[in-house]
């Protein structure tokens, strides 16, 4: 079946340094892949997405490109703040019946 | 503010009781969707709701249920509650088109004492 596979946290950071989450996917098809955040103690927030391959999705100095010959979803962002700091979610659109498939999350955590 | 709203916020419970979760979509949207985010199980999808019928089925359990009603909104119902239904439940609501965006409420965190 589909799923996603997300790199292992937390990933810890000075502020102002490289960002990169892996993300990875199995599907069949061709779905939309997305990245969700999770600031502490709220819901999730759409980040960004991109619906087909080569497409690149970008928000708030995040970016993501939808790789179909390596099937992944790689999240970047050039300079992180302290205010990054949060649980992030790539998922796939499963096919058919849209349900999202998460993957396990990854924390960071971003130091002045 | 992502236009999704839950009630409650928190709810303490026992072992062998009945909740029952609302959620109201954005406006406009006529899917709905439950999400259960669990330490052991991450985030799972539960049931998807489209203008008043089931539309998806996913990890739900038998003493689960979910409706959703004429004017959209939606209720996920669990029984029988055990220690482990303790969780965060989250409902999403998309205009219902092939994969467009959901968009999240702010859960619900459920505790079974």
């Amino acid at each position: 079946g589909n799923s996603v596979t997300q790199m292992e946290g937390p990933v810890t950071l000075s502020e102002e340094a490289f960002l990169t989450i892996n993300c990875t996917y199995t599907a069949t098809g061709y779905p939309s892949l997305f990245w969700y955040v999770q600031y502490p103690g709220e819901g999730l927030q759409l980040l960004l997405k991109a619906t087909k391959a080569d497409d690149k999705g970008s928000n708030k100095g995040f970016e993501a490109t939808y790789r179909k010959e390596t099937t992944s979803f790689h999240l970047e962002k050039g300079s992180v703040q302290v205010s990054d700091s949060a649980v992030y979610f790539c998922a796939l659109s499963d096919v058919g019946t849209d349900k999202l498939i998460f993957g396990t999350g990854t924390r960071l955590q971003v130091f002045p | 503010d992502s236009g999704v709203t839950q009630t409650p916020k928190h709810l303490i419970t026992a072992t062998g009781q009945r909740v029952t979760l609302r959620c109201s979509p954005r406006s406009g949207d006529l899917s709905v969707y439950w999400y259960q985010q669990s330490l052991d199980q991450g985030l799972q999808f539960l049931i998807q709701y489209y203008n008043g019928e089931e539309r998806a089925k996913g990890n739900i359990l038998e003493r689960f249920s979910a409706q959703q009603f004429p004017d959209l909104h939606s209720e996920l119902n669990l029984s029988s509650l055990e220690l482990g239904d303790s969780a965060l439940y989250f409902c999403a609501s998309s205009n219902g088109l092939a994969e467009e965006t959901q968009y999240f409420g702010p859960g619900t965190r459920l505790l079974v004492l």
